[in-house]
Formats: C-alpha cells, sequence, structure tokens
C-alpha cells in the first residue's frame, strides 16, 4: 500500500531565505505527484504537477523535483515570503482501480518571518 | 467564475442525525471526489465519481453515501452510522480521473462538527 511522508512536519524561516520541502513515496509506481498549498481553513490549491516521465516542474519561484527510483520529491522555494506561510502537501497518483486516487502526505507547515 | 462551491461552509449536528454537504462545480469536469482531513492528517479519500451516475467507495466509506444524478453536483450524506464524523471534508472534480497531466481542483470545504 502506497505511503507518502513528508518531513519535516513544521518549519519556520526568516523572509528571503531559499527552502527545501520533501516528499517520499514507498511505491515507485507511480502516475503523477503533485504539490498542493493549504492555506488555513481552506480548500488545497495545486502548485505544481510532475508526471512520471518527467524530473522537474517550475513555477515562478516555485520548482518541484521528482526521483521515481529513489522514492522522492523535493519543493524548492525561492527567496521565501511571509505569504508563502501555509501547509504544503504532496500526493502521488497510482496506476487504475482505486489506485488511480491521489494518496496525500501530512503535510509541512510553513511559517515565513518578516 | 468557474469553480467548486461547498455549502455550508459549517454545519453542527446532533448525534443520531444524517447531514447532507453539498458540491457543485461549473468546471464541466466529469470527476468529482469527496475527502475527510483530520488535524494533523493527510487528506483521506471517501467516495469519487468518474461519471454520472457512478461512484465508487474510496478508502473510508463507511457511514457515508453520494449520489451523482448530475455532472455538476456530488453531495455527500454523513449518516448517523459513522462514528466521528467531526472533520473538514474536502470537494475537488478533476477533467477525468485518469489523465497523468489531470489536476485535481478543490472546493474551499466544509467543517463538520457533531455536538
Amino acid at each position: 500500500k502506497q505511503e507518502v511522508t513528508q518531513i519535516p512536519a513544521a518549519l519556520s524561516v526568516p523572509e528571503g531565505e531559499n527552502l527545501v520541502l520533501n516528499c517520499s513515496f514507498t511505491d515507485s509506481a507511480i502516475y503523477n505527484l503533485q504539490w498542493f498549498r493549504q492555506d488555513p481553513g481552506k480548500g488545497l490549491t495545486s502548485l505544481l504537477l510532475i508526471q512520471s516521465s518527467q524530473r522537474e516542474q517550475t513555477s515562478g519561484r516555485l520548482n518541484a523535483s521528482l526521483d521515481k527510483s529513489s522514492g522522492r520529491s523535493t519543493l524548492y522555494i525561492a527567496a521565501s515570503q511571509p505569504g508563502d506561510s501555509a501547509t504544503y502537501l504532496c500526493a502521488v497518483k497510482g496506476y487504475g482501480g482505486s489506485q488511480g486516487n491521489l494518496i496525500f502526505g501530512k503535510g509541512t507547515k510553513l511559517s515565513v518571518k518578516p | 467564475d468557474g469553480g467548486i462551491t461547498q455549502s455550508p461552509k459549517y454545519l453542527f449536528r446532533k448525534e443520531g442525525q444524517n447531514v447532507t454537504l453539498s458540491c457543485e462545480q461549473n468546471l464541466n469536469h466529469d470527476a468529482m471526489y469527496w475527502y475527510r482531513q483530520d488535524p494533523g492528517q493527510g487528506l483521506r479519500l471517501i467516495y469519487y465519481s468518474q461519471i454520472v451516475n457512478d461512484f465508487q467507495k474510496g478508502d473510508i466509506a463507511e457511514g457515508y453515501s453520494v449520489s451523482r444524478e448530475k455532472k455538476e453536483s456530488f453531495p455527500l450524506t454523513v449518516t448517523s452510522a459513522q462514528k466521528n464524523p467531526t472533520a473538514f471534508y474536502l470537494c475537488a472534480s478533476s477533467m477525468r480521473a485518469g489523465g497523468p497531466s489531470d489536476t485535481q481542483y478543490f472546493g474551499p470545504g466544509t467543517r463538520l462538527t457533531v455536538l
């Protein structure tokens, strides 16, 4: 059964710092991997989606990488801002049937201090 | 504006009552999903639907029921059989359930509290 782990559970950094959030998964047979952002009491916003054939995706100050063989993904945030403060969730999608649904990690709660 | 709406934002239920959470999307998506989120936990899939008049159980379907009579609507009923229903409920939709680049779009959520 696929399991997704995110480390650390919480992270506090000063404004302007570059940072990396980690996601690991136990079954490398994935269709894609997605990173989401969740603000307190809100729904999820999709940030980046990496297909299994891709190595990385970039959007603005965000860069996500995928290493299927090692079961790892990282989300790199450049020049962090207080507005980046949120919980970041990683989710993987397997193949077929119920495995085709997203399996989520518990998230990393990021706090960027002014 | 295109998107997903959920109502109500907050819902209070007495023990033994059934309640229904609404989810509507105007994105013309085929697939819709219901997740439950508990504090400090990742999202867990309750039910999903790939097409009108069809739906499948997710990982934690016991005590819940759904219907998909219209493409844009996927209501979730939390029945009295659900032993611990207090949670944050999120609805999502995607263009279709199986594409490699298929992104799920989420609604704002409903917080259900059992009194």
